[in-house]
């Protein structure tokens, strides 16, 4: 079945510091990627998404590219800022099961020292 | 307005007890999602609702039941549960089911003693 595969956390930068956080992806065709965001104490926000190949989400100075070739969607950060601190999770549509039903990647946590 | 609300923040409950758990929004989403999410964990799809109706029961225990009054609004009634139930239980929403741009509530973060 479908699935997506983070790279384990946690991940420790220092202020200012360049992220990468690995996500690669197995399913049939070529869905919908998403990076969801969780901060400490709230609910998931959606960051950013890409709708096809070669597409490139971005938001808050975030950015992944839907790679097709490399199966990928790897989460960038040029300059990481101490309120970055979160949790990350990679997903993509479940179309083969309910609707509506997201397979997150495990999550990796990100922590930002001043 | 893009916020999805949750009532309450916290919530402790015996294993007798019989509590609500409720959620709001007011985007005109008309697809409604209940997760289970433990600690260092993703969440797991509990509920969905679609215009009101429920759409998909991810083979959640009959201890939990949940109820779309309306459009806007989403419950999950909670009786007899056990202490592994404890968890952040999450609302979303989203425009329809087929739309995987999902908007999330800050979570109740359930203890059951």
């Amino acid at each position: 079945g479908d699935s997506v595969t983070q790279m384990e956390g946690p991940v420790t930068l220092s202020e200012e510091a360049f992220l990468t956080i690995n996500c690669t992806y197995t399913a049939t065709g070529y869905p919908s990627l998403f990076w969801y965001v969780q901060y400490p104490g709230e609910g998931l926000q959606l960051l950013l998404k890409a709708t096809k190949a070669d597409d490139k989400g971005s938001n808050k100075g975030f950015e992944a590219t839907y790679r097709k070739e490399t199966t990928s969607f790897h989460l960038e950060k040029g300059s990481v800022q101490v309120s970055d601190s979160a949790v990350y999770f990679c997903a993509l549509p479940n179309y083969g099961g309910s609707q509506g039903n997201l397979i997150f990647g495990k999550g990796t946590k990100l922590s930002v020292k001043p | 307005d893009t916020e999805v609300t949750q009532t309450p923040k916290h919530l402790v409950m015996g294993m007798t007890n019989k509590k609500s758990l409720k959620c709001e929004q007011h985007m005109g989403h008309r697809a409604m999602y209940w997760y289970k999410q433990k600690a260092k964990k993703p969440p797991e799809l509990m509920f969905v609702y679609s215009y009101e109706k429920l759409s998909i029961n991810e083979s959640v225990p009959s201890r939990f039941s949940p109820e779309c009054p309306n459009s806007s609004l989403l419950n999950l009634h909670l009786h007899a549960l056990q202490p592994e139930d404890s968890a952040l239980y999450l609302c979303a929403s989203s425009q329809v089911s087929s739309s995987y741009e999902q908007y999330f509530g800050p979570g109740t973060r359930l203890t059951v003693t």
